[in-house]
């Protein structure tokens, strides 16, 4: 069945370190792909979405790009903050089966 | 706008004991989820919504979880026994309809632990 990995974490870096998280999948066909972002004591929210091989989604100085020859589509940022701190997950939209599955989610945590 | 809201945030019970958990989703949201997020895990969906008729109930364990959404809007889970191992977080989500199953927004959750 469809599925996402993650890298695991913790990962720790010190503020204006430069992140990435990699992620990648299996999927029949073509699906969504997304990372969200939980904060401490919130619910996910979503950072950023490609639909489509090629395809970059960006937001808040965090990008990243749908590759579809090595499934993945790994989570970046030049320079990240302390209140960058959460857990990032990834995800991909399953059209075959009509729901959203998730990797197991990564952790960062970023130091002044 | 408000958010996706979720209710009590933290519960704690004994096996054995009921539970239930509410969630008003964000107004006018006719899709609803259900998810469980288990510590180190991602959410994974236990039953989906479509106004107030359950779509997609393939995940929950119904021999001990119901869920009810009544009038289309709210929304209230139930475990009947809890056992240790539904400890989890429960999340709550909602998208503005089926077309757009893949635009969540989730609420903050509820921790239940059972001790």
């Amino acid at each position: 069945g469809d599925s996402v990995t993650q890298m695991e974490g913790p990962v720790t870096l010190s503020e204006e370190a430069f992140l990435t998280i990699n992620c990648t999948y299996t999927a029949t066909g073509y699906p969504s792909l997304f990372w969200y972002v939980q904060y401490p004591g919130e619910g996910l929210q979503l950072l950023l979405k490609a639909t489509k091989a090629d395809d970059k989604g960006s937001n808040k100085g965090f990008e990243a790009t749908y590759r579809k020859e090595t499934t993945s589509f790994h989570l970046e940022k030049g320079s990240v903050q302390v209140s960058d701190s959460a857990v990032y997950f990834c995800a991909l939209w399953s059209g075959n089966t009509g729901k959203l599955i998730f990797g197991q989610g990564t952790t960062l945590q970023v130091k002044p | 706008e408000a958010g996706v809201v979720q209710s009590p945030r933290y519960k704690i019970i004994e096996k054995k004991q009921p539970v239930a958990f509410w969630c008003n989703p964000i107004s006018g949201h006719n899709t609803l989820y259900w998810y469980r997020q288990n510590l180190g895990q991602g959410p994974e969906l236990l039953i989906r919504y479509e106004n107030e008729e359950a779509v997609d109930d393939s995940q929950l364990p119904k021999d001990r979880f119901s869920a009810e959404r009544l009038k289309g809007v709210d929304s209230t889970l139930k475990i009947q026994p809890a056992e240790l191992g539904d400890s989890a977080v429960y999340l709550c989500a909602s998208s503005p309809n089926s077309g757009r199953q893949y635009e969540q927004y989730f609420g903050p959750g509820t921790r239940l632990t059972v001790t």
